[in-house]
């Protein structure tokens, strides 16, 4: 039972496009949601975080909107680069805990 | 310099025999964790501890063990009953136990030979 999906295992964009990536979640009660980017054999370091008394959270390139009926959320990163190249995974906080999906590859290509 | 330190960072363990991971912080954060990665299944949840002396399964806790002596360390042990070893294994932090970030270590890649 994935309460935290990411049902795009790969993105490919081209370097100073956008790229927008996604996440659906089934409980309702989840408020809290985070955004991690990861490089292989490294940890997972934290981008941005939204609480769900807000709909949009902006950090310099980084946008999470949060769409609380369709209990989905998505972060847009403009304009992308090389260095965006990673897997990228959002979290939902479940009171004492992060759960997260299962990742979603970016691939920004000049 | 604060920050999460998992060490080794890779480990090599044979079939039958225990191996215990280290996870040490020095950032005075309440909670910790260990996640475990594998190719498409995401960060799967094996312990936690919101304090000292109290831990509480995740999702895959079976042949796993923790222990929370000390607020900074939070070792796991994969015993010789995990059917599964061979992975990559994150321990984090973070500061409460809701609506805060938490920072992850470099990791432990563990495999079985």
């Amino acid at each position: 039972d994935q309460q935290v999906k990411q049902n795009s295992p790969s993105l490919s964009v081209q370097e100073g496009r956008i790229s927008i990536l996604n996440c659906d979640y089934t409980n309702s009660m989840f408020d809290y949601f985070l955004w991690y980017k990861k490089y292989p054999a490294e940890g997972p370091t934290f981008l941005i975080s939204i609480s769900s008394i807000k709909d949009k959270n902006e950090d310099g390139r980084f946008t999470v909107f949060l769409n609380k009926s369709a209990k989905h959320l998505s972060l847009h990163i403009v304009p992308s680069q090389p260095g965006d190249s990673a897997v990228y995974f959002c979290a939902a906080d479940n009171t004492d805990k992060l759960i997260f999906g299962t990742g979603t590859r970016l691939q920004v290509f000049p | 310099d604060g920050g999460i330190t998992q060490s080794p960072k890779y480990l090599f363990r044979k079939e039958g025999q225990n191996v215990t991971l280290s996870c040490e912080q020095n950032l005075n954060h309440d909670a910790m964790y260990w996640y475990r990665q594998d190719p498409g299944q995401g960060l799967r949840l094996i312990y936690y501890s919101q304090i000292v002396n109290d831990f509480q399964k995740g999702d895959i806790a079976e042949g796993y063990s923790v222990s929370r002596e000390k607020k900074e360390s939070f070792p796991l042990t994969v015993t010789s009953a995990q059917k599964n070893p061979t992975a990559f294994y994150l321990c984090a932090s973070r500061r409460g136990s809701v609506n805060t970030e938490a920072f992850f270590g470099q990791g432990t890649r563990l495999t079985v030979v």
